[in-house]
């Protein structure tokens, strides 16, 4: 098994760029999350989903949208990229959101100038 | 959501003694507590996690106990070794079932 990858792994945006972040999962793993790593500051959820077809807001959705069409991709879009956006990504899937370990991607290194 | 604080944020230690690293979060509510380990440029992995129906937890070097009345664990490493130098990361879940993670402990195991 791959686990949880993640492309690309680093990227140089300018501001006001689009991209999508790609997550693909082959854990059968319902559960599937976006972070954002911000020295110092921890890992900060932006979205989520418990399955295809469904994804919510986590604490910092502003300036990203997902969607989960399959149970294995959960890609992260940002519009008009910004400064702030500038971050370490990572991507995350557990069987289970209550009790469940959480493994994560390799991350994606998002620089925006 | 829930509330997680760790501390301290940075952590130096000769090789051999130990590391203590503490949490505290506050949803009283919350009754699982992982912890993650990331090396430089690598992503976090879990080492270990307690649920509230137990105080302590032991894997080898590394233990955690968790305190519910004053909503705090912790996370013990004895005999530390160069390998343990990273970023170690408390997690709570609030109501909504999703985790919070604290803002990270540095480790550095001096030779």
């Amino acid at each position: 098994n791959a686990g949880v990858t993640q492309t690309p792994k680093f990227r140089i945006l300018k501001i006001g760029q689009s991209m999508t972040l790609q997550c693909t999962q082959d854990m059968n793993h319902n559960y599937m999350y976006w972070y954002r790593q911000d020295p110092g500051m921890g890992l900060k959820l932006i979205y989520y989903s418990v399955g295809a077809g469904i994804t919510d807001k986590g604490e910092v959705p502003n300036g990203y949208n997902v969607s989960r069409s399959t149970t294995e991709d959960f890609p992260l879009r940002l519009e008009l990229a910004a400064p702030s956006q500038t971050s370490v990504y990572f991507c995350a899937s557990s069987y289970w959101d209550r009790d469940a370990e959480q493994y994560f991607g390799p991350g994606t290194r998002l620089t925006v100038t | 959501g829930e509330n997680v604080e760790q501390h301290p944020s940075t952590l130096s230690v000769q090789e051999g003694d130990s590391a203590v690293i503490k949490c505290t979060y506050s949803d009283s509510a919350s009754n699982y507590f992982p912890w993650y380990k990331q090396e430089l440029g690598k992503r976090p992995q879990l080492i270990i996690d307690i649920r509230s129906n137990v105080g302590e937890k032991k894997d080898q070097r590394i233990a955690v106990t968790l305190n519910k009345t004053a909503k705090h664990f912790s996370l013990h490493i004895t005999e530390t070794q160069p390998e343990d130098s990273a970023v170690y990361f408390c997690a709570a879940p609030g109501n909504d079932y999703k985790l919070s993670f604290g803002a990270g402990t540095t480790v550095t195991v001096r030779a």
